[in-house]
């Protein structure tokens, strides 16, 4: 089944304390993307990745790093996460811009508390 | 700046009713549209894109229109079903693609039995 599959789903933790949410794709996507979805202000672009070894940041990107060693692999990590990075994250993955597509598949979403 | 709103938070429509979800966008190079559903615990599922060279598109029970003029999105869901009932968020890009995709803040669909 083609899936984005992200972990934790949830995931309470404390200030300061390094954790790193996981996603992989098995659909051969090459565009792959995390966003963080809270209430009132949809979903904000945190990093992108085009392919392998490429990534960008996007609109929120202060407090986030992302690697793409592998092409199914994007992990999100907050090295110090702090209470303004509560929210529910989504990766999700697209088949590229050379496929002229906006289409994203998006993994289950990761609900992440900071206390 | 750039921004992609919605007229309405929320919306409320009786079962077999056709349902008109607005979007509002305000830069002028955004060339490509696209709408997207959450229902309740899930991730965002795409319904439906449109280009800016074209002003309405159809899918199953779905029309997505689009006024450059005035810059206004909207999605159009014949005979609504109890299926329905999600959040609907409009998106638009400048690159054609799902790269950099800017999204609404949503607009919450509930249909009455």
């Amino acid at each position: 089944e083609a899936q984005v599959t992200q972990n934790p789903r949830y995931l309470i933790t404390v200030t300061g304390k390094k954790l790193t949410v996981t996603c992989s794709q098995n659909m051969n996507h090459e565009y792959m993307s995390w966003y963080r979805q809270d209430p009132g202000l949809g979903l904000r672009q945190i990093y992108y990745s085009m392919n392998v070894e490429v990534t960008d940041k996007g609109d929120v990107p202060e407090g986030y790093k992302v690697s793409r060693k592998e092409k199914r692999n994007f992990p999100l990590i907050l090295e110090s996460p702090s209470p303004n990075q509560t929210s529910l994250y989504f990766c999700a993955s697209s088949l590229g811009v050379a496929a002229n597509t906006g289409e994203l598949f998006f993994g289950e979403g990761s609900r992440l508390t900071v206390l | 700046g750039e921004s992609v709103g919605l007229h309405l938070p929320t919306l409320s429509v009786q079962e077999g009713d056709n349902s008109i979800i607005n979007c509002a966008y305000s830069n002028s190079a955004s060339d490509y549209f696209i709408w997207y559903k959450q229902e309740s615990g899930k991730g965002p599922q795409f319904i439906i894109d449109i280009r800016s060279n074209m002003d309405k598109r159809q899918g199953q029970r779905v029309t997505v229109l689009l006024n450059k003029t005035v810059k206004h999105l909207s999605l159009q869901i014949a005979a609504t079903q109890p299926g329905d009932s999600a959040v609907y968020f409009c998106a638009e890009s400048h690159s054609g693609s799902a790269r950099q995709l800017t999204f609404g803040s949503g607009t919450q669909l509930t249909v009455l039995p």
